[in-house]
């Protein structure tokens, strides 16, 4: 089945304690991207990568590192989490950006 | 910058009516994307419909379509027959590519559409 996973889904941590947002897709798509939720404020792009060792910034980089290894992974890294990062994050994929994106479940993450 | 705006916070509509979801776009690059995701209570991300800027043509799919007006700035997705499932919130979004590379996706605030009996 054609999906892009994310791991964990729900998370509490605390202040400072670095963590890493897991993302995957089985689709051999090379564009990928990170967004976040927050109410209100619609989705707002973090990262995004255009394929293999390529990633450029998004709107709201700033707290948030990305690498992206190989194809098919794009680990979502907070060095030292604050609360303002307190969101509902989003993974997606797509063949090209103006192809449908697919998107991951989410992952809800809380900062102390 | 490119940016993307949804006036409308929420909408309501009777069952088996059309709706129109209002999305005006703002950019300076003459080639780009628009989309329209849906989002239900359950919180996945759904795609629905796709516009690219040198299409001629209105994009329809189903019971979508994307009413484009390039002059206008605005790309409002209409919905035909509602359905009760289609209570969600609606999110249009831009794609900016030029020399046909893409990069960053924008997205507007979203409207949240309630259909009701």
């Amino acid at each position: 089945e054609a999906q892009v996973t994310q791991n964990p889904r729900y998370l509490i941590t605390v202040t400072g304690k670095k963590l890493t947002v897991t993302c995957s897709q089985n689709m051999n798509h090379e564009y990928m991207s990170w967004y976040r939720q927050d109410p209100g404020l619609g989705l707002r792009q973090i990262y995004y990568s255009m394929n293999v060792e390529v990633t450029d910034k998004g709107d709201v980089p700033e707290g948030y590192k990305v690498s992206r290894k190989e194809k098919r992974n794009f680990p979502l890294i907070l060095e030292s989490p604050s609360p303002n990062q307190t969101s509902l994050y989003f993974c997606a994929s797509s063949v090209h950006l103006d192809n449908e994106q697919f998107f991951g479940p989410g992952t809800r993450l809380t900062v102390l | 910058a490119q940016k993307i705006t949804q006036t409308q916070p929420g909408m309501f509509v009777q069952e088996k009516e059309a709706v129109t979801l209002d999305c005006t776009y703002d950019t300076s690059d003459p080639s780009y994307g628009l989309f329209w995701y849906k989002q239900p209570s359950s919180g996945e991300m759904i795609f629905l419909i796709y516009q690219g800027s040198y299409d001629q043509q209105n994009a329809t799919e189903g019971r979508y379509s994307l009413n484009f007006q390039k002059a206008r700035k605005s790309a409002n997705l209409v919905i035909s027959a509602s359905q009760l499932g289609d209570s969600a919130m609606y999110f249009c979004a831009m794609s900016k590519t030029s020399t046909g590379t893409a990069s960053k996706l924008t997205f507007g605030t979203g409207t949240r559409l309630q259909v009701t009996l």
